[in-house]
Parts: C-alpha cells; sequence; structure tokens
C-alpha cells in the first residue's frame, strides 16, 4: 500500500531534550516536506526536500533540522524543543518536482506536547 | 506572495443539505488551487485540484469547485451533505514561481452535519 508513515504519533516531552520525528514514504517520491499545523493558521511549511541531500527552509523552519540521506525518509530534529512548538506535524511527499500539481501525500500526523 | 482566506473557521448543515465552503485566494501569477480533507485523527487528503484546465473541477465523494479568477475564489460545493462529511477543509494554493512547490494553506473549516 502506498503510504507516507511518521513515527511517534503521539510525544509528549520536556523543554530542551532533543528529539527526531522520523517519516518514510514508499512511493519513489522525489519531494518530501514538513509542515505543522495550528489552530487557525492552518499548515506552514517547515522545510522541504527536493531530492536526496536537497533540502530548504519553509516559511516556519526556527528550532528545526532536517536530512534527507535516503529518499525514502526524511526526519524532523528538534535539538532543542520548546514549548511554542506544541503542534501537530505532518510530512507529505509527491513524486515530481518540476510544478506544485502533483497531488501531496501526507502522513497521519505527529501530535507533539513541549512541556 | 501567495495567500489564502477561507471564510468560517465552523460551519454546521444538516444531513441533505447542501455544503458550501468559501476559500479566496491571492496570488500575483496564475494559481494552482486545492482543497483537502482531514477526516478525526488523520492525515489530509486530496478532494480535487485546479490546474489551469477546466474552471469546474469534479472531486471525490461527489465533491466540486470552480475557480472563479474575476473574483480570485474557489469556492467548494457538495448538493446533498452526509453524515460522513464531518471533517475539517482546507484549502490551499500553489504557483509555478512558488519555492519549493509550496502549498499555501488557509485556516480551516470545520464542518459539522447534523442529522
Amino acid at each position: 500500500e502506498a503510504q507516507v508513515t511518521q513515527n511517534p504519533r503521539y510525544l509528549i516531552t520536556v523543554t530542551g531534550k532533543k528529539l527526531t520525528v522520523t517519516c518514510s514514504q514508499n512511493m519513489n517520491h522525489e519531494y518530501m516536506s514538513w509542515y505543522r499545523q495550528d489552530p487557525g493558521l492552518g499548515l506552514r511549511q517547515i522545510y522541504y526536500s527536493m531530492n536526496v541531500e536537497v533540502t530548504d527552509k519553509g516559511d516556519v523552519p526556527e528550532g528545526y533540522k532536517v536530512s534527507r540521506k535516503e529518499k525514502r525518509n526524511f526526519p524532523l530534529i528538534l535539538e532543542s524543543p520548546s514549548p511554542n512548538q506544541t503542534s501537530l506535524y505532518f510530512c507529505a511527499s509527491k513524486r515530481g518536482t518540476g510544478l506544485p500539481t502533483d497531488t501531496q501525500y501526507f502522513g497521519p500526523g505527529t501530535r507533539l506536547t513541549v512541556l | 506572495a501567495q495567500s489564502v482566506t477561507q471564510l468560517g473557521s465552523h460551519v454546521s448543515v444538516s444531513e441533505g443539505a447542501l455544503v458550501l465552503l468559501r476559500c479566496n485566494y491571492s496570488s500575483s501569477v496564475p494559481p494552482y488551487l486545492f482543497w483537502y480533507v482531514q477526516y478525526p485523527n488523520q492525515g489530509l487528503q486530496l478532494l480535487l485540484k485546479y490546474t489551469s484546465a477546466a474552471t469546474l473541477v469534479k472531486g471525490i465523494n461527489g465533491f466540486e469547485a470552480e475557480f472563479k479568477k474575476s473574483e480570485t475564489s474557489f469556492h467548494l460545493t457538495k448538493p446533498s451533505a452526509h453524515m460522513s462529511d464531518a471533517a475539517e477543509y482546507f484549502c490551499a494554493v500553489s504557483t509555478a514561481k512558488a519555492a519549493g512547490n509550496k502549498l499555501t494553506f488557509g485556516g480551516g473549516t470545520r464542518v459539522l452535519v447534523k442529522p
């Protein structure tokens, strides 16, 4: 089954404790992206990747890091989480990188709470 | 720059009644427009998209949307609401010039369907 998977689905942590949220897709997609969803703000892009070893900042990259060492994986790293990073996080992928018309496929989300 | 405004953060409809969700966009270049649906505890799923072909776009689950350039709108409709339509709906815009194929989302509209 074609899908985007994220782990963990739920996470409660404390300020300053490094964490990683994993994202994996089995569709051989070139493009992957991370979003955060906050009430009333919709989804905002954190980082995106056009291919292996190619990543760039989205609209709200502060406090986050990413890496793309393999095509299928795109982990999101919070090196020193803070309470304002409490949010619902989504990973997404799509086939191509030429135009944004390809459908983006979203993972099930990771609900993060930073105390 | 691109932006999306969704009028109404919450909409309540009776089962069998028309569903109308409003979306207005702002873009300096021709837009690509999308509607996504998010069911509880799930990721986003594409309902339909406008990619500069037909202005009336039909999607899954009986939904459709019409691109109106003069009104900068892309409203989503469904003639007859079903209980299973209860979800949150997001309108999104992108363009060929958007860095990283970025999708810019509206704040979302949560739909409640009354029996």
